[in-house]
């Protein structure tokens, strides 16, 4: 398997753009999460999906941000409109069967917001 | 609130020696703890769990020791090698529900 796939690698953006960030999960994992990491913050779950449901998405800092997993292979996160301080890398990950199971990363995006 | 801190942000040790991170958390509901290695420019990959009901767990050169008193854990690791370095982050879970992570810790190992 390809592992966990995330694109742009890189995304740079003028502040008011919008922004989608993608995800394709690993075959046959039922969760696929949102990260986001920051120096102050470290990794910072956003949201996170189970079998293509949202289940928890305490963690996204305002209604700027929002993500959407249509189907089992593909999942969104989207900026509108992006602020310098959304600045960080954002990663995907997901895990088979249970939330707190290994969770496998993608490489993730560094989006800068200037 | 940071209910999983990475009091260290950085740690630098001499190939060969023990390389010691730490991890304290506050909610006593937390019952798996795990801990990731990240290389730059990649995502954290899994490197090592350990359950409350045990107090350690050991993988090669790698052992996590679980202190649930003082709601502690460690990962040390022995020798430590230059492809070590990396940051490594613990995570905690309430075992019906997501992972929380910490800031990360930063090593190097230098010859």
């Amino acid at each position: 398997d390809a592992g966990v796939i995330q694109s742009p690698r890189h995304e740079v953006t003028e502040m008011g753009q919008e922004v989608t960030l993608r995800c394709k999960p690993i075959s046959g994992h039922d969760y696929l999460f949102w990260y986001r990491q920051t120096m102050m913050r470290g990794l910072e779950l956003l949201i996170y999906f189970n079998n293509n449901v949202p289940i928890d998405d305490s963690g996204m800092p305002e209604d700027r941000f929002s993500a959407k997993m249509p189907n089992a292979s593909f999942s969104t996160l989207k900026i509108q409109p992006s602020e310098p301080r959304d600045s960080a890398v954002y990663f995907c990950a997901s895990s088979k069967e249970r939330a707190y199971n290994e969770q496998f990363f993608g490489p993730g995006t560094r989006l800068t917001v200037l | 609130d940071q209910q999983v801190k990475q009091n260290s942000p950085s740690l630098s040790v001499q190939e060969g020696r023990i390389s010691i991170l730490n991890c304290d958390y506050t909610n006593s509901m937390f019952d798996y703890f795990l801990w990731y290695k990240k290389y730059p420019a990649e995502g954290p990959t899994f490197l090592i769990s350990i359950s409350s009901i045990k107090d350690k767990n050991e993988d090669g050169r790698f052992t996590v020791f679980l202190n649930k008193s003082a709601k502690h854990l460690s990962l040390h690791i022995v020798p430590s090698q230059p492809g070590d370095s990396a940051v490594y982050f613990c995570a905690a879970s309430a075992h019906t529900d997501k992972l929380i992570f910490g800031t990360g810790t930063r090593l190097q190992v230098f010859p």
